[in-house]
């Protein structure tokens, strides 16, 4: 596609639900990342997919958060049992070089709220 | 990890003035990116400049990287240049982007 695109723009859910938040990053690119914006904070990294490597999960803030990207394009971040604190903007972004060489493009995000 | 940090954290502008947004960064880095976040949250790539100054209409950048800063210059603001100003810089070794905390500008008609 022409940009980065994250599904659902908005989410309300549970305290102690699951749930799946989706990107679809720009065709041809190769890198993914996951990112997290607190409200008033800055962005907090998650995850990072790079072709067929393993990913670099360091950012991942619990076990109840886990990603998976299939076919190296699009990628579900799932997170389980929600809690309060998870609510935020969770946003997904993509590069067409290895290690973010010519920059990111971001998504719209998705705004998760936990009630 | 490496320390980003952004100066104002917070400015007011009136229409039409000028400003200067400062990131000071800890460590070398491979790349830096100016990002601009709207009031509806989206995050848009303002310049991608690991150094040297590039300029796009009434916006500039500038990065020394030898010093460790990179300014964004905001020229004739306007209404719409409203939002979060965020600096984000990469180094190949983590293989990730680290953000500063942001620049929260708001310009008033």
């Amino acid at each position: 596609g022409a940009g980065v695109s994250q599904s659902p723009s908005n989410k309300v859910t549970e305290k102690g639900k699951d749930v799946e938040l989706r990107c679809d990053p720009i065709s041809g690119h190769t890198a993914l990342y996951w990112y997290r914006q607190s409200l008033g904070q800055g962005l907090e990294f998650l995850i990072y997919f790079q072709g067929n490597s393993a990913p670099d999960k360091s950012g991942l803030p619990s076990d109840r958060f886990s990603a998976e990207r299939t076919g190296g394009s699009v990628s579900t971040l799932t997170i389980q049992r929600t809690q309060q604190e998870d609510s935020a903007v969770y946003l997904c972004a993509s590069s067409n070089r290895n290690r973010g060489g010519n920059g990111y493009t971001f998504g719209s995000g998705t705004r998760l709220t936990v009630v | 990890g490496i320390q980003v940090e952004q100066s104002p954290p917070d400015l007011i502008l009136q229409e039409g003035a000028n400003s200067t947004l400062r990131c000071n960064f800890s460590d070398s880095v491979n790349n830096l990116q100016w990002f601009h976040q709207n009031p509806w949250g989206q995050l848009i790539n303002l310049f991608y400049i690991p150094s040297g100054t590039k300029q796009n209409g009434r916006l500039s950048a500038t990065t020394v990287a030898t010093e460790r800063y990179s300014l964004l210059y905001i020229s004739s603001s306007q209404t719409t240049d409203s939002g979060v100003y965020f600096c984000a810089v990469f180094l190949y070794n983590f293989n990730k982007f680290y953000f500063g905390s942001g620049t929260k500008l708001n310009v008033k008609p």
